[in-house]
């Protein structure tokens, strides 16, 4: 069965204060690594998507890396409106069209 | 504005009622995703529909069922409601139907169970 892991559960920054979050899974033949971020009550919010290894994608202050075992998002420094639930998720042979998501990092930039 | 939208935004109902959760996917796409989140729980994948028909499921209890209409809406019918089934409900679509499609998420039916 496919699993994610994230890490940490909690963040909590200055404004300028860059840091990376840590996204680690188990999957039977990867499809693809997707991050979302969510705003407290809102549907998710698309962010990137990876498919291999030594993959990287950048989206403002925003950058996420792939290896074989894990994601990372990191956020360059960040301002308060960075502050979200991250989450992340992945889809794999095995588990047929069902995307498995972590338990998500709350991401707190203070000013 | 991710270009799904969901009906109705929150909905409180008894105990061992019935509901209906309405989801339009973007334009375009034929892939249509159930997700329910809870506290406890985080994000868990109930259902998809690919072109009406159904595609893969997850996590989805016995009292609730969905369906994918000609012009492509979803509607996700909870049945025999419990006090456990309060949740954010989301819709979200994509334009194929494989595991690698990004998927856009609609903004939440919010079900509260009295």
């Amino acid at each position: 069965e496919d699993q994610v892991t994230q890490s940490p559960e909690a963040l909590r920054l200055q404004e300028g204060e860059s840091s990376s979050l840590n996204c680690s899974y188990t999957v039977s033949g990867l499809r693809g690594l997707f991050w979302y971020r969510q705003d407290p009550g809102k549907g998710p919010e698309f962010l990137f998507t990876l498919y291999s290894a030594g993959e990287e994608k950048e989206k403002e202050r925003l950058k996420a890396t792939l290896t074989k075992k894990e994601s990372f998002l990191h956020i360059t420094a960040p301002k308060p409106e960075d502050s979200a639930t991250y989450l992340c998720a992945v889809g794999g042979v095995a588990a047929g069209n069902k995307l498995t998501f972590g338990g998500g990092t709350r991401v707190l930039v203070k000013p | 504005d991710s270009g799904v939208t969901q009906t109705p935004k929150h909905l409180i109902t008894a105990t061992g009622q019935r509901v209906t959760l309405r989801c339009s996917p973007r334009s375009g796409d034929l892939s249509v995703y159930w997700y329910q989140q809870s506290l406890d729980q985080g994000l868990q994948f109930l259902i998809q529909y690919y072109n009406g028909e159904e595609r893969a499921k997850g996590n989805i209890l016995e009292r609730f069922s969905a369906q994918q209409f000609p012009d492509l809406h979803s509607e996700l019918n909870l049945s025999s409601l419990e006090l456990g089934d309060s949740a954010l409900y989301f819709c979200a679509s994509s334009q194929g139907q494989g595991i690698s499609e990004t998927q856009y998420f609609g903004p939440g039916t919010r079900l509260l169970v009295l």
